[in-house]
């Protein structure tokens, strides 16, 4: 099994560029976040989905919007990218249990 | 808001020393986990612990949830250089149940462990 994959790994945007980050899960999980991990803040919630069909905002949702496009699929999209959305976006699933997985990450540069 | 404050913030040491590793809050939690994660990777979960007061061990990796279930730590003993990484605590956000489960996370210690 795969578990979560995310794509692109890397990307370099300049500022107002537009792009959307792709992460799908293999494991049947009905929740799925996005995280951002920025240093010396660790990683902090940006939207979640609890289950297909139903998206909401964490605790940095600004600049962001969110497509929870199958039970499978949840992704991100920065419509006017800014240098301040430099960081390591992480996607998450969880099952039953309480843990989550993540996937590896996309680094994101916006000059 | 609900903080976890996990210390130290970067921690360097030797193969074959032990290390404790915390995870403090004023706030009560349900339970809480730990994750570690490597350069280049997403975390990975190692452990949850969920009653106040219990112990759980993975191989030499010893994990403590507080009696008040308001802290947690980690101690690991002989460590060795694939130890090194990044260690993060978290634990479910109040109100945050059901569908609507959320994980507030600590900011992490790094640790490196030398050969």
């Amino acid at each position: 099994n795969a578990g979560v994959t995310q794509t692109p790994k890397f990307q370099v945007l300049k500022t107002g560029q537009s792009m959307t980050l792709q992460c799908a899960q293999d494991m049947n999980h009905n929740s799925m976040y996005w995280y951002r991990q920025d240093p010396g803040m660790g990683l902090r919630l940006i939207y979640y989905s609890a289950s297909e069909g139903t998206t909401d905002k964490g605790e940095v949702p600004n600049g962001y919007n969110v497509s929870r496009l199958n039970k499978r699929e949840f992704s991100l999209r920065l419509e006017s990218a800014a240098p301040s959305q430099t960081s390591v976006y992480f996607c998450a699933s969880r099952g039953a249990g309480r843990g989550y997985t993540f996937g590896s990450g996309t680094r994101l540069t916006v000059v | 808001t609900q903080l976890l404050e996990q210390s130290p913030q970067f921690l360097s040491i030797q193969e074959g020393e032990n290390l404790t590793v915390y995870c403090n809050s004023s706030s009560v939690f349900s339970s809480l986990q730990w994750y570690r994660q490597e350069p280049g990777e997403g975390p990975v979960l190692l452990v949850t612990v969920v009653t106040g007061g219990e112990v759980k061990k993975l191989k030499r990796l010893t994990f403590q949830f507080g009696d008040a279930r308001k802290d947690s730590s980690l101690h690991i003993t002989a460590a060795q250089p694939g130890d090194t990484g990044l260690y993060l605590c978290a634990g479910p956000e109040i109100n945050s149940g059901g569908s609507n489960y959320k994980l507030t996370f600590g900011k992490g210690t790094l640790l490196t462990v030398n050969p």
